[in-house]
This record gives C-alpha cells, sequence and structure tokens, in this order.
C-alpha cells in the first residue's frame, strides 16, 4: 500500500510568486490533514478535510493560503503570495476514520523556501 | 497555549544507553490521544505509538517502550540500548476530541543524538 506522497518534496521562490503544494493521501482515507514547521517552531495544524469537505481551517494563517481536495482525493494547498514568513516545511496526513481519532500516517514533507 | 511540552530540547548519548524522553500535555477532555512520532534525518514523520485515555498500561514495542501515567499528564518513551539508527527528533502529540476532529497538537521536539 502506497503512503502519502508530497509533490514537490522542495520548492524555492521569490517573494510575490505563487506555489501549489500537493498532497496525495493513502487510498481509501477519508481525511486530509496539512500542517506546517517553520524554522525552529513547533508543527501546526493548518486544515482538515473529511472527504472533499473543509471540516476544520482554524489553523490557516490567512488568506493567502488556499487549500482545495476536488473529488475528495489529492489535496492542493496554494500561497499566493508568498511572503518571507511562509517558508518552513509542509506536511500532509491522511488518516482512515477522523469520528476514531484513527492514527494519521504523514507524507515526506514539502521544503518551502521563500526568498 | 502550549498543550504538550517536550522540555529537553536535545539528548546526546552513545550507542548501547538508555535514553527517555519526556512528554507532558495538557487537556481538560476526558477522553483524548496521545501519539509519538519519529523523524528521521530524511525529514519524513514516521507513527510510532497511539495511546487512548483510558489505557493506562506501559507499552514495550522491541526496544521502545512508553510509561502514561495520567496523574502527572505524562507520556514518556524510553529508547532502551540505543543505536545509531535512533538518532531522529522525536515528536509528542495530542489529539482532543473537544472541538478537534482529530487533529494533533504538537510538542517542540527532542533531538537524540547517537554516537557509536
Amino acid at each position: 500500500e502506497a503512503g502519502v506522497t508530497q509533490f514537490p518534496s522542495h520548492s524555492v521562490i521569490e517573494k510575490g510568486q505563487t506555489v501549489t503544494l500537493r498532497c496525495d493521501p493513502i487510498s481509501g482515507h477519508d481525511n486530509l490533514y496539512w500542517y506546517r514547521r517553520v524554522m525552529g517552531k513547533e508543527i501546526k495544524f493548518l486544515l482538515h478535510f473529511v472527504k472533499e469537505s473543509k471540516q476544520d481551517e482554524s489553523g490557516m494563517p490567512n488568506n493567502r493560503f488556499l487549500a482545495e481536495r476536488t473529488g475528495g482525493t489529492y489535496s492542493t494547498l496554494k500561497v499566493q503570495p508568498a511572503e518571507l514568513e511562509d517558508s518552513g516545511v509542509y506536511f500532509c496526513a491522511s488518516s482512515k476514520d477522523a469520528i476514531g481519532f484513527d492514527t494519521q500516517y504523514f507524507g515526506p514533507g514539502t521544503r518551502l523556501t521563500v526568498l | 497555549a502550549q498543550k504538550v511540552t517536550q522540555a529537553q530540547t536535545e539528548i546526546s548519548v552513545v550507542e548501547k544507553e538508555d535514553v527517555t524522553l519526556d512528554c507532558v500535555y495538557e487537556t481538560r477532555d476526558t477522553t483524548y490521544y496521545l501519539f509519538w512520532y519519529k523523524q528521521p534525518p530524511s525529514g519524513e514523520l514516521v507513527f510510532l505509538i497511539r495511546r487512548n485515555s483510558f489505557d493506562e498500561q506501559n507499552e514495550i514495542s522491541g526496544r521502545y517502550s512508553w510509561n502514561f501515567q495520567k496523574s502527572t499528564s505524562s507520556f514518556n518513551f524510553t529508547i532502551t540500548a540505543s543505536q545509531v539508527v535512533d538518532s531522529a527528533v522525536y515528536f509528542c502529540a495530542l489529539s482532543e476530541t473537544t472541538d478537534s476532529w482529530g487533529k494533533l497538537q504538537f510538542g517542540a521536539g527532542t533531538q537524540v543524538v547517537v554516537t557509536p
């Protein structure tokens, strides 16, 4: 069974540009979570999808971040326009059953550097 | 407010020594879940263990063991006879059941360095 995959693994962009991160969850997992770790800080929750619906987006820092999960499969996280403080590692995780607080399995992360 | 505290920033040990990582959490929920994840140098987060608040039995998996004590709100992790491959950042995380939908709240992580 394939694990959670994320693309790209690294992205270096200039301030003001747009970047789109992609996450493919484990097949059959309805729940998809985005987290990020900025330099020196804790891993922080961004948002949670149940299938294609946003269940909780309380962690999204501002309206420059837009997440989608069309069709309830893969998800994208777009940052537009990117700022220096957006640099960090963005993790995606998926789980089968949020009601039971199933284990979340993480992808390898996307390291975003904004110059 | 920080709900998961990992007070140890970095622990350095020599191979074959035991190492214990502390995790203290804070919650008002009676039902909650605790997790440990390992982040090796390659960067991915690897799931190690999930424990619910009603199960206070300690657990052992090979060289890994976990000590869950509700009375002190702690969920400590011990690596016995450490090996170089154990070098990684270890994260403790809490999932509350009230208004949470499973989101994880992480501690700051503890860097473990095992030298030969």
